[in-house]
């Protein structure tokens, strides 16, 4: 079973539409979770760490299953600009320097 | 505000021949990485250096060699290149552990 594992996609939505990506990730010892954002030929960014308890950002929320090893990013009356490849990305220890990044979902968002 | 900031942005290279990817960041941060991403491969890390005078090898460190000149600065050096090694190279700076990533704008690296 690989580190973390993303659906690919590509995810076509039209405007205004909800959309749900989910990451699982084998090591049930991980620590910090993340969702970064990558555009097309561009570097990753951070879009949200994702927290125990969940946690939501505007139109973003994220939430993390510990039983079930996965992340999940919801993103809600998607727009335009959130056309992008969205990577989840795992900590195998508190304060590891090592993060295991999944291959990405990529999103577009249609008008 | 430069961030992170990596050269050259592209190179074409031969097999065989050496070349240096540059690295600086100036967010005082501790930790510095460099990644390659291919696709359908994700990012993957080649090296990193937790702290200034230390470095140490990610997933994919064969081939590569690091340099941590100081706080600011972290060099990628391929020796002998080969097509295996055409890809984006990525450098990042955090201020350490499982912190945030910052990325440069990414090098594109190309072996003939």
């Amino acid at each position: 079973r690989k580190e973390v594992e993303q659906d690919p996609g590509p995810f076509n939505v039209p405007e205004g539409a909800t959309v749900a990506f989910n990451c699982t990730y084998s090591n049930s010892a991980s620590q910090s979770f993340f969702w970064y954002r990558q555009d097309c030929r561009k570097e990753p960014k951070l879009l949200m760490s994702v927290y125990s308890s969940g946690n939501e950002d505007g139109r973003f929320t994220a939430q993390l299953n510990r039983a079930s090893q996965y992340i999940s990013l919801l993103i809600r009356d998607s727009k335009l600009s959130d056309s992008a490849t969205y990577l989840c990305v795992v900590a195998p220890g508190a304060g590891s320097y090592q993060l295991t990044f999944g291959k990405g979902t990529k999103l577009s968002v249609i008008p | 505000n430069a961030g992170v900031t990596q050269t050259p942005k592209f190179q074409v290279l031969k097999t065989g021949q050496s070349m240096t990817l540059q690295c600086a960041q100036d967010m005082n941060h501790n930790s510095m990485y460099w990644y390659r991403q291919d696709p359908g491969m994700g990012l993957r890390l080649i090296y990193y250096s937790a702290s200034e005078g230390t470095t140490d090898k990610g997933e994919v460190p064969n081939g590569y060699n690091v340099s941590r000149l100081n706080k600011r600065e972290f060099s990628l050096r391929l020796e002998s290149a080969a097509p295996s090694q055409t890809s984006v190279y990525f450098c990042a700076s955090s201020e350490g552990g499982d912190s945030e990533l910052f990325f440069g704008e990414g090098s594109r690296l190309t072996v003939l």
